[in-house]
């Protein structure tokens, strides 16, 4: 199957401070990645929808500025927490979507951020 | 707008017993259904998907589901609970306008007791 890489896997960052959080397809072409927040014991909330070489969408109540979305190649996405606050300690998970994909569109999640703002 | 509501937010079951896990969904569209599992403070592991051809779909580790349009539900179920298989479960919609762009349900913590 696909395999999507998500790096670092935790990350403890001072407040006010910004961390990028990089999500790669290692073996096939993602024109579309996702990118997810999950709180404790809750489930995924979609944060904004990423696509190569254009701006990424964000999900209603998301702050662009904050949470700042690249997508310049097929096969990488980053997200960067710009002046990370300890609210925005949480686990963030990425996905990917195949370029072509028959039948449904199937997506592949990374392995998870945990990211603790101290 | 898609939706989906996991009835349980835990289920308990006894190593070699069934496992019943129920989603079930809305959709003003034809859906794509999906389950999920996650262990901690790890990703989303594929366990099987609805792509609208058969209604029960097999997935990994004997896990199954079935596709029922009158009841807008996609029950996940096991036929013997393995330790191995506590973990998170989560149900998921999309549909071919939206993509792999996927709404999920609130996750059933299942544990399995020896």
């Amino acid at each position: 199957g696909a395999v999507v890489s998500q790096h670092p896997s935790w990350v403890i960052c001072k407040s006010g401070t910004s961390v990028k959080i990089e999500c790669r397809s290692l073996d096939f072409q993602a024109t579309t990645m996702f990118w997810y927040r999950q709180f404790p014991k809750k489930s995924l909330m979609l944060m904004a929808t990423s696509n190569e070489g254009s701006k990424a969408t964000y999900e209603q109540g998301v702050e662009k500025d904050k949470f700042l979305i690249n997508h310049a190649s097929l096969t990488l996405s980053t997200l960067t927490v710009t002046s990370a606050h300890p609210e925005d300690s949480s686990f963030y998970i990425c996905s990917a979507r195949l370029s072509s994909s028959p039948g449904a569109p199937e997506a592949f999640f990374g392995q998870g951020t945990r990211l603790t703002v101290v | 707008a898609q939706s989906v509501t996991q009835l349980g937010s835990h289920v308990s079951v006894s190593e070699g017993a069934l496992v019943l896990l129920r989603c079930n969904y809305s959709s003003s569209v034809p859906p794509y259904l999906f389950w999920y599992v996650q262990y901690p403070n790890q990703g989303l592991q594929l366990l099987l998907k609805y792509t609208s051809a058969a209604t029960l779909v097999k997935g990994i580790n004997d896990f199954e589901a079935e596709f029922k349009k009158s009841e807008t539900s996609f029950h996940l179920t096991k036929p013997s609970a393995h330790m191995s298989d506590a973990a998170e479960y989560f149900c998921a919609v999309s549909d071919y306008a939206s993509g792999s762009r996927l709404t999920f349900g609130e996750g059933t913590q299942l544990t399995v007791n020896p």
